[in-house]
């Protein structure tokens, strides 16, 4: 079955930073990676995802590349603020349920 | 249109008892995952339904627990005997297609065993 590794288990940026979490996966025939942000005590909520056919997508200050050859995706979060802090989580699917990274908490420090 | 829906969204049982958690998936979406969710740990796959079809149970552990997606009604996640070890959030996802669809997460249910 699928296995997503992220890394890393924890990031803490200046507010106005960049912040940049890498997954990697197993399985080639997957093709549906979604990005979720947890709050403490909240639902995941979607906040960027990639199909394979896409190597990058962007909305406003996040950013999510895939290199299917290398089977790893990344987000990137641009201009850090202090309300980015939260939980990260990768994800990586074909038409099951999805398999998830073990998440990355990120603080990003005022 | 409201999103998905779980209830209760907190349950406390004592060990041995059972647990029933109820999803309500998005209107129009007929897919729906449930996963789990320990305390400081990530988000754990445990079972893929459709209406009346358990599609991928992988992730559902061999015993105590069970799911079901009937044709009227809520998705229903039953965990008998509870222990301990089974105190967690669950949360449940839904999507309007299986092909990669985008999973939308309700709020959980977290229980607690005492």
């Amino acid at each position: 079955g699928e296995n997503v590794e992220q890394h890393p288990s924890t990031l803490s940026v200046q507010e106005g930073d960049s912040a940049v979490i890498k997954c990697t996966y197993s399985d080639s025939a997957s093709n549906y990676f979604p990005w979720y942000k947890q709050e403490l005590g909240k639902r995941p909520q979607l906040i960027i995802d990639i199909r394979s056919n896409v190597g990058e997508k962007k909305d406003q200050r996040i950013a999510v590349t895939l290199n299917k050859t290398a089977k790893h995706f990344s987000l990137h979060i641009t201009e850090t603020q202090p309300e980015d802090s939260a939980v990260y989580f990768c994800a990586a699917s074909k038409w099951e349920g999805m398999r998830f990274g073990a998440g990355t908490r990120l603080t990003v420090k005022p | 249109n409201a999103g998905v829906m779980q209830n209760p969204r907190h349950l406390v049982r004592r060990r041995g008892q059972e647990a029933r958690l109820r999803c309500s998936p998005m209107k129009g979406h007929s897919h729906v995952y449930w996963y789990r969710q320990l305390p400081e740990e990530g988000l754990k796959f445990m079972v893929y339904l459709q209406k009346e079809n358990i599609i991928d149970e992988s992730g559902m552990p061999k015993e105590r627990f069970s799911a079901e997606f009937p044709k009227e009604g809520p998705s229903i996640l039953r965990i008998q005997q509870v222990v301990r070890g089974d105190s967690a959030a669950y949360f449940c996802a839904s999507s309007p297609s299986s092909t990669g669809g985008t999973q939308y997460f309700g709020p959980g249910t977290r229980l607690l065993v005492l």
